[in-house]
């Protein structure tokens, strides 16, 4: 079975901390993806990676930036938290084709006050 | 901008009621079509992956259909059970490159009562 983990279910940070979110998975996917997702709202994606060192923004990068240094880890960064960054933060991977289905983590809920 | 619409948000029905929701998506440059199940404490998990128009998939009591040339799938329950109860997500897959990248809906969450 395919397992993607995240660093912790449950943050509270405060207003103007920097905020690391971890992301591993174990089964050698190539592509790893950032989302949030907060009420009435679909899952927005913030930031994809492709491969190791290359990352691509995606709908609402701002705010935020990303480090694919390994493959399987992928990690998200909230440069200086703010409330608005209060969300449901989820990690995804695939591996390429044919389906491309995506495999989630559990999700973050961080509360920034 | 690429829309992808859920309807209903939200549902409640009873134990062993039927039930069956749509998800709306661009109808050109089609490439796939997934369903997701995210239950409460849990992460999603891929229900259905979909790309031929006119496809039918089934998962147990969980069938979905899809219609790409007006851009809709309907995703039906037959005889719902508490653990139905969830979110279900649709997402539209961009089809440029081999990124992998998905446009979801906001989801509809489904309460079922004992």
């Amino acid at each position: 079975d395919v397992k993607v983990t995240q660093s912790s279910r449950y943050l509270v940070k405060r207003t103007g901390e920097k905020v690391f979110l971890e992301c591993v998975q174990d089964m050698d996917h190539e592509n790893m993806f950032w989302y949030r997702q907060d009420p009435g709202l679909g899952l927005r994606l913030i930031y994809f990676s492709y491969d190791v060192k290359m990352k691509e923004k995606g709908d609402i990068p701002e705010g935020y930036s990303v480090s694919r240094e390994k493959k399987e880890r992928f990690s998200l960064i909230l440069e200086s938290a703010s409330t608005n960054q209060t969300s449901m933060y989820l990690c995804a991977s695939i591996h390429r084709g044919p389906t491309y289905e995506q495999y989630f983590g559990p999700g973050t809920r961080l509360t920034v006050t | 901008i690429l829309n992808v619409e859920q309807s209903p948000q939200s549902l409640h029905v009873q134990e062993g009621d039927s039930t069956n929701f749509t998800c709306s998506f661009p109808s050109s440059n089609f490439y796939a079509l997934h369903w997701y199940r995210w239950e409460t404490a849990k992460s999603p998990e891929a229900l259905f992956v979909m790309t031929l128009n006119g496809d039918e998939k089934k998962k147990g009591r969980i069938s979905a259909t899809l219609n790409t040339k007006e851009g809709y799938s309907y995703l039906y329950i037959k005889g719902s059970q508490p653990e139905d109860s969830a979110t279900y997500l649709c997402a539209f897959a961009l089809g440029s490159g081999n990124t992998g990248k998905l446009i979801f809906g906001q989801g509809t969450t489904l309460q079922v009562k004992p």
